[in-house]
């Protein structure tokens, strides 16, 4: 059972290049999410989806877009990177009631030089 | 709007001390509560939840939380710290019966000393 799997594990990118963030999860799971953790900061919402086909916005969305053109993948795309969006990003997903716990991937190193 | 505040980033304590980290919560509609844990360079796994079915939680590793509604909030205890306890510790609020977002507090930093 793998659960969430996020790839890649680890990433460089130079400024204003582009790259997308994949997370698949076998859980058949409604709700997905994709957070940025940063030191000091927290985990902190970037968008999340509550279902296929439907994504809304978090607390830091800009400078990211997300789609779930399946139920079972959320990917997260940088257009145009920035060094700000260096950081360590984990995708979740959980069942749609409210007292199911979400479940985390092993996240994404990012850094943008 | 749901909030969490974990009141410490970093809390010390020895080997073999009680273990108290607090977490507050902000809520319009009864709250469901998680704890999680996370290692260096791991995500999260779960330690407990609270779903209304009882207020005192037990969870993993003897780490237990109790829900006090009249003061709002979740605070995650350990009678007696490990070596290996020593880890980051996050709580979480889900809003409503039909779920929704899941907002996370900023977390608070256990070192366990020998």
């Amino acid at each position: 059972n793998a659960g969430v799997t996020q790839t890649p594990k680890f990433r460089v990118l130079k400024t204003g290049q582009s790259m997308t963030l994949l997370c698949a999860q076998d859980m058949n799971h409604e709700y997905m999410y994709w957070y940025r953790q940063d030191p000091g900061m927290g985990l902190r919402l970037i968008h999340y989806s509550v279902g296929e086909g439907t994504t809304a916005k978090g607390e830091v969305p800009d400078g990211y877009n997300v789609s779930r053109l399946k139920k079972q993948n959320f990917l997260l795309g940088l257009e145009s990177a920035a060094p700000s969006q260096t950081s360590v990003y984990f995708c979740a997903s959980s069942g749609r009631t409210g007292h199911t716990e979400a479940f985390f991937g092993q996240g994404t190193r990012l850094t943008v030089v | 709007a749901q909030s969490v505040t974990q009141l410490g980033s970093h809390v010390s304590v020895s080997e073999g001390a009680l273990v108290l980290l607090r977490c507050n919560y902000s809520s319009s509609v009864p709250p469901y509560l998680f704890w999680y844990v996370q290692y260096p360079n791991q995500g999260l796994q779960l330690l407990l939840k609270y779903t209304s079915a009882a207020t005192l939680v037990k969870g993993i590793n003897d780490f237990e939380a109790e829900f006090k509604k009249s003061e709002t909030s979740f605070h995650l205890t350990k009678p007696s710290a490990h070596m290996s306890d020593a880890a980051e510790y996050i709580c979480a609020v889900r809003e409503g019966n039909q779920g929704g977002k899941l907002i996370f507090g900023q977390g608070t930093e256990l070192s366990v000393k020998p």
